[in-house]
């Protein structure tokens, strides 16, 4: 049980476009979805915290008018790369955890999604 | 402010070898500290966790104490087998929060 996925596993784009990235947790309600960055042998650095129905808490130093977050259900959450440049090319990963059990403790992560902007 | 630093990688060793992989954190109150384990082509899942001072988490035969005096949280396995090769997380939780601060990450190969 408490599983996260992401949707696509990976994606090219061309610089300028916009390009979205979905987070759903397939077993369990996700009051909080968490979306982190990773640069290649790098840490995760969180870039922001959502709640179900509440505007994104982002981190210092992310921008929130290129990285869009929705949590519009307790299942999906979308992070939305606007106007994609080479420099946002990088491995996002989604976590969430929920309201009962093990998900209330616990961060429970996606496989990542690779984006490469051309 | 609150960070993680992790022993670098890769660390390569062979089956059965003894393992420790040091982790030093820094932060303010008491945090969570934690252990993910990243294995090829899947999402970070949750090793082991401590949430208080002499705790002790521990799982598939991996351990680690939470260390306040010496701000520590060191990975060890007695017997390292080759399903182990991962990338392996440090990473802590503020006092009082939800959100993770994770190490940079440390790549563990084992050869038979």
């Amino acid at each position: 049980g408490a599983v996260v996925s992401q949707h696509p596993s990976w994606v090219i784009c061309k610089s300028g476009t916009s390009v979205k990235i979905e987070c759903r947790s397939l077993d369990f309600q996700a009051t909080t979805m968490f979306w982190y960055r990773q640069f290649p042998k790098q840490s995760l650095m969180l870039m922001a915290t959502s709640n179900e129905g509440s505007k994104a808490t982002y981190e210092q130093g992310v921008e929130k008018d290129k990285f869009l977050i929705n949590h519009a259900s307790l299942t999906l959450s979308t992070l939305t790369v606007t106007s994609a440049h080479p420099e946002d090319s990088s491995f996002y990963i989604c976590s969430a955890t929920g309201t009962s059990g093990r998900t209330y403790n616990e961060q429970f992560f996606g496989p990542g999604t690779r984006l490469t902007v051309l | 402010g609150n960070s993680v630093t992790q022993m670098e990688g890769p660390v390569t060793l062979s089956e059965e070898a003894f393992l420790t992989i040091n982790c030093t954190y820094t932060a303010t109150g008491y945090p969570s500290l934690f252990w993910y384990v990243q294995y090829p082509g899947e999402g970070l899942q949750l090793l082991l966790k401590a949430t208080k001072a002499d705790d002790k988490g521990s799982n598939k035969g991996f351990e680690a104490t939470y260390r306040k005096e010496t701000t520590s949280f060191h990975l060890e396995k007695g017997s390292v087998q080759v399903s182990d090769s991962a990338v392996y997380f440090c990473a802590l939780s503020p006092q009082g929060a939800q959100k993770l601060v994770f190490g940079q990450g440390t790549r563990l190969t084992i050869n038979p």
